[in-house]
Parts: C-alpha cells; sequence; structure tokens
C-alpha cells in the first residue's frame, strides 16, 4: 500500500516561494503508469487541482496557476516536489500530494498547512 | 467557479437511498471517467468511486453511474459514516486541467 506524507514549512511570507515535499513509500515513484499530483484547499473552501508530473516526467499545470508553479521529481529519494512562487494570502491552504491512477484512482497524502503571513 | 456542478447540500435518513449529481460538459464528464472523494470534518480525502469501480475497503452500497455529462454517487443504505463532503473531478481536455467540482455536503438525519 503506498503511503504519501507532505513536508515543508508552515509558514511563508508573502512575495516568497513555498517549496514542499511529498515522499512516497511502499512504491517506486518511477515505476507503472502514475501522475504524480498536488491538490489544496483553502479553510472552508473546496479542492483545487494544482498541476501534475507523470512517470515519464512530463507536467500539466492549472491555468490559473501555471506562469508561478513547478512541479518535480527526485527519483533517488522517491519524492515529488511543489513550488509555487510569489505567494499571497490567497495561497493559504492545506495542500495534498496525491497518486493519481488512470479513471481517477487516487491516493491522498495526509495534507500540510500552509500560511502565507508575514 | 467550478468547472463541474454539484448540489451544495443533500440529506437522508439511515438506510435511505441518497444520489449525488456531478454536471460538466462533452470536454470532461462526456470524455472522461470520474471520480468521487470523501472528505470527513475536513480530514483528507478519501476516493470512494473510480470509474464505475470500488476501491478495494469501501462498502459495496456506494456506486457510480455515467450519462452523457453527467455522473451520479448513489449511496444505498445511508449510514451515519457517511455524512461527509463528496467531491467529483475529472480531466478536462480543452483546459488540459484537473477539474473539480464545488462539493456536495451530506448529512445523516
Amino acid at each position: 500500500q503506498v503511503q504519501l506524507q507532505e513536508s515543508g514549512p508552515g509558514l511563508v511570507k508573502p512575495s516568497q516561494t513555498l517549496s514542499l515535499t511529498c515522499t512516497v513509500s511502499g512504491g517506486s515513484i518511477s515505476s507503472g503508469s502514475y501522475y504524480w499530483s498536488w491538490i489544496r484547499q483553502p479553510a472552508g473552501k473546496g479542492l483545487e487541482w494544482i498541476g501534475r508530473i507523470y512517470t515519464s516526467g512530463s507536467t500539466n499545470y492549472n491555468p490559473s496557476l501555471k506562469s508561478r508553479v513547478t512541479i518535480s521529481v527526485d527519483t533517488s529519494k522517491n519524492q515529488f516536489s511543489l513550488k509555487l512562487s510569489s505567494v499571497t494570502a490567497a495561497d493559504t491552504a492545506v495542500y495534498y500530494c496525491a497518486r493519481w491512477r488512470g479513471y481517477g484512482d487516487v491516493d491522498w497524502g495526509q495534507g500540510t498547512l500552509v500560511t502565507v503571513s508575514s | 467557479q467550478s468547472a463541474l456542478t454539484q448540489e451544495a447540500s443533500v440529506s437522508g435518513t439511515v438506510g435511505q437511498k441518497v444520489t449525488l449529481s456531478c454536471t460538466g460538459n462533452s470536454n470532461n464528464i462526456g470524455s472522461y471517467a470520474v471520480g468521487w472523494y470523501q472528505q470527513i470534518s475536513h480530514g483528507a480525502p478519501k476516493t470512494v468511486m473510480f470509474g464505475n469501480s470500488l476501491p478495494s475497503g469501501i462498502p459495496d452500497r456506494f456506486s457510480g453511474s455515467k450519462s452523457g455529462t453527467t455522473a451520479s454517487l448513489t449511496i444505498s443504505g445511508l449510514q451515519p459514516e457517511d455524512e461527509a463532503d463528496y467531491y467529483c473531478s475529472t480531466w478536462d481536455y480543452s483546459l488540459s486541467a484537473q477539474v473539480f467540482g464545488g462539493g456536495t455536503k451530506l448529512t445523516v438525519l
């Protein structure tokens, strides 16, 4: 059973870059046909897809965030990462990493709260 | 505004059958399988249906279907532990993005 765990700073200053890492255990990040994804949820609101990276390395991003987002994979550490630049208070949310398989079968991390504040 | 439309709230009594809907268009639901995700008390989401398949460990009172550009999640024999927020999601090829519905709050009376 694969497990995913988010990690990173819980507090980021406005205009800085938010950086999170997702550590995958119970399976290799470089095997299989999976989309390694990031999703976020502001307090009291719904889920918002941020982007994904495929096993091959190709990426897709939410059009509304595309100019600020980078998702990458480190196969040596079995991790994938999210970088979101020029953050504002609107980027305050719980951030989830996930392994997305075909037909919407998703394994979710437990989530980590990131607050943007000076 | 979400690309997929869900009821804001649905309620039912224990043992009742309830159906949650998720409406999109030909670019998303009309072309791709839909996943359904349960979120209890703002915890991490959990997959309860993908396509028309049940993940391991999800009770068979959950079922899914799709007709045209609308997907549905049906819970037969509602239980108190089913009270949660439910989100639908699928791929949208015109946006080249994964899209979510706004979520339905299911209350078990």
